[in-house]
């Protein structure tokens, strides 16, 4: 069975420092991968998704994460952050051959303070 | 309007009694998505249509969970005699459905919110 595991439920940066915000997944074949970002008071939005080819990928507001097969892991990164980027972020996995279930994380709440 | 909506935002309900969570997907949406998102857990997978195809029920916590998808757009989450432990914010998403996740992203709902009294 799938399964992903996010370190730490809450971090906190100052603006202009890097984040990392760490998840590994669990997966017999081969994952696709995603992050989803829940800013206050919205919906859940896809951020960036790893499915094939390149493992280091970009996505929205200058996130990028990079699957690391021998590491399992998808760790989202950003250079600097911003006051902006203050969101609860989730992982999820859904397994290869068009399965449509997502599997999410339990989240990691980022705060940025000035 | 242009997203997933749910309603009500909010429910405050007696335990015991039964309530009905409602969803409308994104017109043109063949999959949705019922996901529960407790205090400090993750989301919890529920239930997933796709278009005419059975239901995937395997995320259904109990029997007193049930959904349903009426001419394939609406649909209605019903949790019958509420217990406390049903206290949730219950996500609703659409997704084109096209080879899942990977090439259609879930666009979600804000949620409703259960409180179980």
């Amino acid at each position: 069975a799938q399964s992903v595991t996010q370190l730490g439920s809450h971090v906190s940066v100052s603006e202009g420092a890097l984040v990392l915000l760490r998840c590994n997944y669990s997966s017999s074949v081969p994952p696709y991968l995603f992050w989803y970002v829940q800013y206050p008071n919205q919906g859940l939005q896809l951020l960036l998704k790893y499915t094939t080819g390149a493992t280091l990928v970009k996505g929205i507001n200058g996130f990028e994460a990079e699957f690391k097969k021998s590491e399992t892991s998808f760790h989202l990164t950003k250079p600097s952050a911003h006051m902006s980027d203050a969101a609860e972020y989730f992982c999820a996995v859904s397994v290869s051959g068009g399965y449509n279930k997502l599997i999410f994380g339990a989240g990691t709440r980022l705060a940025v303070h000035p | 309007g242009a997203g997933v909506s749910q309603s009500p935002s909010n429910k405050v309900t007696e335990k015991g009694k039964d309530v009905e969570l409602r969803c409308d997907p994104i017109s043109g949406h063949t999959a949705l998505y019922w996901y529960r998102q407790s205090l400090g857990q993750g989301l919890e997978f529920l239930i997933y249509f796709q278009g005419n195809s059975a239901p995937d029920k395997s995320g259904l916590p109990s029997d007193r969970f049930s959904a349903e998808r009426t001419g394939g757009s609406v649909s209605t989450l019903t949790i019958q005699r509420t217990q406390q432990e049903d206290s949730a914010v219950y996500l609703c998403a659409s997704s084109l459905g096209e080879y899942g996740p990977r090439n259609s992203p879930l666009h979600f709902g804000n949620g409703t919110r259960l409180t179980v009294t």
